[in-house]
């Protein structure tokens, strides 16, 4: 069960330079997420897909771009990256969006990849 | 707004002693209330979840967690520490009717000593 797996496991990028970093499920699940860890600051969202075609913003979306290419992949793109974005990215899914009422909340779980440590120079 | 105080950025623990972190939360509605644990340079878990049936949630490896509304409380409990339960534990809370959107505590990091 490989769940949701994420590529690289680390990666270290000069100033300015650009990445992206993978995402893939195996869940079939329809909302994907993008985090980042920082110390003391638990985890805040970048960009989230609620299904396949659509992407919304999160708390801290600046100097990212995300591609929902299908139901399964969910990439995020730093196109010049900057050593504010020193981080651990998580990436996660669950299996619906929230609807409200209990059907909604017992599907609202969301499952994580082991991250990507990705340190700017 | 939704939002998830961890009163506790450490705490250490004898092993074989009772675990206790603690979290409160703010929700303009009913909310759902999660435990998640992160080892030492892994994903996430999903420890628990209180999703209004009961206010009382076990979850894995013998945690538990008590939703209590008068004092916006959801904190997490284990009878008996255990050394591989040394990690952080992340209290959150989900926005509701929007998609899912987590929001994280700070974390509060475990200690076991022997």
């Amino acid at each position: 069960n490989a769940g949701v797996t994420q590529t690289p496991k680390f990666q270290v990028l000069k100033t300015g330079q650009s990445m992206t970093l993978q995402c893939a499920q195996d869940m079939n699940h329809n909302s994907m997420y993008w985090y980042r860890q920082d110390p003391g600051m638990g985890l805040r969202l970048i960009y989230y897909s609620a299904s396949e075609g659509t992407t919304d913003k999160g708390e801290v979306p600046n100097g990212y771009n995300v591609s929902r290419l299908n139901k399964r992949e969910f990439s995020l793109r730093l196109e010049s990256a900057a050593p504010s974005q020193t981080s651990v990215y998580f990436c996660a899914s669950s299996e619906l969006p929230g609807s409200g009422g209990l059907a909604g909340k017992t599907k609202n779980i969301q499952y994580f990849g082991a991250g990507t440590r990705l340190s700017v120079l | 707004a939704q939002s998830v105080t961890q009163l506790d950025s450490h705490v250490s623990v004898s092993e074989g002693t009772p675990v206790l972190l603690r979290c409160n939360y703010s929700s303009s509605y009913s909310p759902s209330l999660f435990w998640y644990v992160q080892h030492p340079n892994k994903g996430l878990q999903l420890l628990l979840k209180y999703t209004s049936v009961a206010t009382l949630v076990k979850g894995i490896n013998g945690f538990e967690a008590e939703f209590k509304k008068s004092e916006t409380s959801f904190h997490l409990t284990k009878p008996s520490a255990h050394m591989s339960d040394a990690a952080e534990y992340f209290c959150v809370v989900s926005v509701p009717y929007n998609t899912d959107k987590l929001i994280f505590g700070t974390g509060t990091r475990l200690q076991v000593f022997p």
